[in-house]
């Protein structure tokens, strides 16, 4: 079974810094992807950045960018020149590819506050 | 706002009632999962359904029930509710079968069981 673990129950940055939330997760599958999640306090999830696992490059989206490391099957979350709305909780997950549905597992969260 | 609209936004049940939950899916999407997610946790996965068909479920006992109307809305049933049944009800709607289209998650209903 996969698991995804995210050791950072919460973290703080001030404004306009750089942060870096961790995941790490557990699987024997090859072929996956990789998600984080953002979850403001208005509750409505919204995909912040993916990854394939084939790919070796790292996916950037905007001020959003992702390490991807395979064999240590870690996948962290840069967020650069942190704004107010980044203040979220935060999700890592990993759903198998080529199944015949989509199973997301989510990792506990980490709950970011960015101070003005 | 991503189109995904659920009703109610606030529940309260008592112990051993049932309840049902309503999904609008994003206009176009033929897929909608649903997600269980508890006070501090994340979400974790109930089950699929593609085309008015489950076509996946996670590891919930089958008091927990859906269905997928023509129109591609849907309804999460819960019944003979427990006290461990509160929690963020979260449905999502994406196009497609499987494969790497986003899922659009809805705001949620809010469960809570005396």
């Amino acid at each position: 079974a996969q698991t995804v673990t995210q050791s950072q129950p919460e973290m703080s940055v001030q404004e306009a810094e750089t942060v870096t939330l961790s995941c790490t997760y557990d699987t024997s599958e090859s072929n996956y992807y990789l998600f984080w999640y953002k979850q403001p306090p208005s509750r409505q999830m919204i995909l912040v950045i993916r990854q394939e696992a084939y790919k070796q490059q790292n996916a950037t989206e905007n001020r959003f960018s992702v390490n991807f490391q395979k064999a240590a099957k870690s996948f962290s979350l840069k967020i650069s020149d942190s704004q107010l709305g980044d203040t979220a909780m935060y999700f890592c997950a990993f759903m198998k590819r080529k199944t015949s549905y989509d199973k997301v597992i989510f990792g506990p969260g980490t709950s970011l506050s960015v101070i003005p | 706002e991503t189109g995904v609209t659920q009703s109610p936004t606030h529940l309260i049940k008592t112990r051993g009632q049932q309840v049902t939950l309503r999904c609008s899916s994003q206009s176009g999407h033929n897929t909608v999962s649903w997600y269980q997610q508890a006070l501090g946790q994340g979400p974790q996965f109930i089950f699929q359904y593609y085309r008015e068909e489950e076509n996946g479920r996670g590891n919930f006992p089958p008091r927990f029930s859906g269905l997928q109307f023509p129109n591609y809305s849907s309804e999460l049933n819960v019944n003979a509710l427990e006290l461990d049944d509160s929690a963020l009800y979260l449905c999502a709607s994406k196009l497609g079968g499987t494969g790497l289209n986003e899922q659009f998650f809805g705001p949620g209903t809010r469960l809570t069981v005396l």
